[in-house]
Order: C-alpha cells, then sequence, then structure tokens
C-alpha cells in the first residue's frame, strides 16, 4: 500500500502558467481533500470531494478548480497562478463518513513567482 | 465560519520539561482531533475526542476535550526530542460532518 501520493513533488511557475497536481490513494476512500498550508495559517482547506465525481468548496476556493473522475485520483488545477498561490499542498483521504481520520500525503511545494 | 484558535505559535523547552499546548473553537464541535507533522513531513493522525470532558492517555501525550466541547489541550510529560514538531488540533462542528477546521498549529522545539 503506498497510501496517498501526490505529484509532483516540487513545482516552479511563473504568474499566469496553469497546472494540475494529482493526488492518488490506493485505500479505496470515498472522502479526498486538498489543503494548503502557509506559515502561521495550519492547514485551510480548498475543495474536498466525498465520492467519485463529487466536488465541493472549503474555505479557500478561490482560483483552484477540482475533478474527481476517479474514484482514487483528485485533481487539483490552478487555471492562471497568481503569487498568492505559493504554498504547501496537502491531499489528504478518509475512508467514508463513519470513519474519522484523515490520512495525508506528502505534500507538493509550489512557488509562483 | 468556524474557527478555531491554537496557542500558543511556538514553544521551546528543554528535554524533560513538560510541554502544553491549547485550542479553542468559536463554535460548539462535534469531536476534535489532534495531528502532528515533523519537520518537512506532513500531518500525521494522533486522536479524536469525542465526549464532553473526555480525556484519553497515550504514553507522554494526555489530550482532553473541554465540558463545552469549545476547547482542547494535549499535555506532554517530560518532552523528548523525538516529540519535535508542530501540533495541529482540528475541530469538526455538528454542521459540518465533512469538513474538519485546524488551528494554526504550536510549533515545538526540544532543546536537548
Amino acid at each position: 500500500n503506498a497510501g496517498v501520493t501526490q505529484t509532483p513533488k516540487f513545482r516552479v511557475l511563473k504568474t499566469g502558467q496553469s497546472m494540475t497536481l494529482l493526488c492518488a490513494q490506493d485505500m479505496n476512500h470515498e472522502y479526498m481533500y486538498w489543503y494548503r498550508q502557509d506559515p502561521g495559517m495550519g492547514l485551510r482547506l480548498i475543495h474536498y470531494s466525498v465520492g467519485e465525481g463529487t466536488t465541493a468548496k472549503g474555505e479557500v476556493p478561490d482560483g483552484y478548480n477540482v475533478s474527481r473522475l476517479k474514484k482514487q485520483n483528485f485533481l487539483l488545477g490552478l487555471e492562471s497562478a497568481a503569487p498568492s498561490q505559493t504554498s504547501v499542498y496537502f491531499c489528504a483521504s478518509r475512508l467514508d463518513r463513519s470513519s474519522y481520520e484523515q490520512y495525508f500525503g506528502p505534500g507538493t511545494r509550489l512557488t509562483v513567482t | 465560519g468556524q474557527q478555531v484558535m491554537q496557542i500558543p505559535q511556538y514553544q521551546h523547552v528543554q528535554e524533560g520539561e513538560d510541554f502544553t499546548t491549547y485550542c479553542n473553537s468559536s463554535t460548539t464541535l462535534s469531536n476534535i482531533q489532534w495531528y502532528k507533522q515533523r519537520p518537512g513531513g506532513h500531518p500525521v493522525f494522533l486522536i479524536q475526542l469525542v465526549k464532553s470532558g473526555e480525556v484519553k492517555k497515550q504514553k507522554r501525550l494526555t489530550f482532553q476535550f473541554g465540558e463545552a466541547k469549545k476547547n482542547s489541550s494535549l499535555h506532554i510529560t517530560a518532552t523528548q526530542t523525538t516529540d519535535v514538531g508542530t501540533y495541529f488540533c482540528a475541530g469538526r462542528s455538528s454542521g459540518s460532518a465533512r469538513q474538519l477546521t485546524f488551528g494554526s498549529g504550536t510549533q515545538l522545539t526540544v532543546l536537548p
């Protein structure tokens, strides 16, 4: 079991460029989440999904889009990157509504110049 | 929206000293979780508290959930260098079973 994996690990973008972050889990979890982590601000929820084909907005969704076409994958897209999106992005998954533990991936460090 | 405040932001202790971090929510929580993140790592689940006034222990770590279910604490007895990292609380409100709201974390440094 690889658990939760994220690609890429690091990325540098110029303002206005686009990119997609991929999260994959092999635990057959229903729920998946995208967070961003900034110094002194903890983890803030961007978008989440409670099952294949469903997505919902979190606390800070502006500037991001997501898709969950397959149960094991959750994609985070930045259509036009801005310096304010420089952050560490973590994906997490959770088995289902009756479970509570979230399993986090290793993170993607994104810098937008 | 729901806010979860955590103090202190930083804590430096000498190895062997005790450490406590506190978490306060602006709303009543259905449960609260605690995570640990080692430097350069990702958050790892430690525990969940559900009941009012609940106290749970994991070796040297003691977790408490307040009577009003709006605050929580994590206490580490006799810290070790392996305790270094950032400790986050994360609360789930009854109206938002799908999401956690994380505190800003307490970064613990243990001096040998």
